[in-house]
């Protein structure tokens, strides 16, 4: 399996753009979580889905950030308009629900805002 | 509100050594508890997931604890090698899918 994969890698852009990231999760995995990590606060979950639909998005920082999962192999998070401190590495990750719930993480991307 | 604790933030060692991480969390009614990897600018490895029913967990010259009534975790490393050099997680699960993670242990191991 070739893993969760995350793409962009790396985002820099300027303050007022819009940022989409992508998620694909590891196929047969029916939950996906988006993560934010920063040095100041390590990591912290910000949405998370079952079967495609959102069900806790209460670490989404504020409206600027918005979240979709249109299927079960594909997620976005959209930051718009992006703020510099937006910068930090975004990770994906997915899990079965069906099994021990084991978590498993993308390589991330690193977003700079300007 | 959950809070995960590790102790200490960072560990230098000498090649060769076994060594224990720490992790301590405040709620003991957790489902699962994870062990994870995560080197400079790449993303996390799972290393070793104990269920709630479980004491420990052992993978080669990794073995993870679990004491949910005292609200520890520990991580003992084996014979450390220069490439366990890393940060290492330790994430309990609030339920039986959100994860709350700890600030991690940065980890050197010295030649």
């Amino acid at each position: 399996d070739a893993g969760v994969i995350q793409s962009p890698r790396h985002e820099v852009t300027e303050m007022g753009q819009e940022v989409t990231l992508r998620c694909k999760p590891i196929s047969g995995h029916n939950s996906l979580f988006w993560y934010r990590q920063t040095m100041m606060r390590g990591l912290e979950l910000l949405i998370y889905f079952n079967n495609n639909v959102p069900i806790d998005d209460s670490g989404m920082p504020e409206d600027r950030f918005s979240a979709k999962m249109p299927n079960a192999s594909f997620s976005t998070l959209k930051i718009q308009p992006s703020e510099p401190r937006d910068s930090a590495v975004y990770f994906c990750a997915s899990s079965s629900s069906g099994t021990t719930g084991e978590l498993f993480f993308g390589e991330g991307s690193r977003l700079t805002v300007l | 509100k959950q809070e995960v604790t590790q102790i200490p933030a960072a560990l230098s060692v000498p090649e060769g050594e076994n060594l224990v991480l720490n992790c301590s969390f405040t709620d003991s009614a957790i489902y699962n508890l994870q062990w994870f990897r995560q080197d400079p600018g790449k993303g996390l490895t799972s290393l070793l997931l104990i269920q709630s029913s479980q004491r420990e967990q052992t993978s080669g010259r990794l073995n993870a604890s679990l004491d949910k009534s005292s609200g520890r975790s520990t991580l003992y490393i084996a014979a450390s090698q220069p490439g366990d050099s890393a940060t290492y997680l330790c994430a309990v699960y609030q339920g039986a899918q959100k994860l709350v993670f700890g600030q991690g242990t940065r980890l050197t191991i010295n030649p």
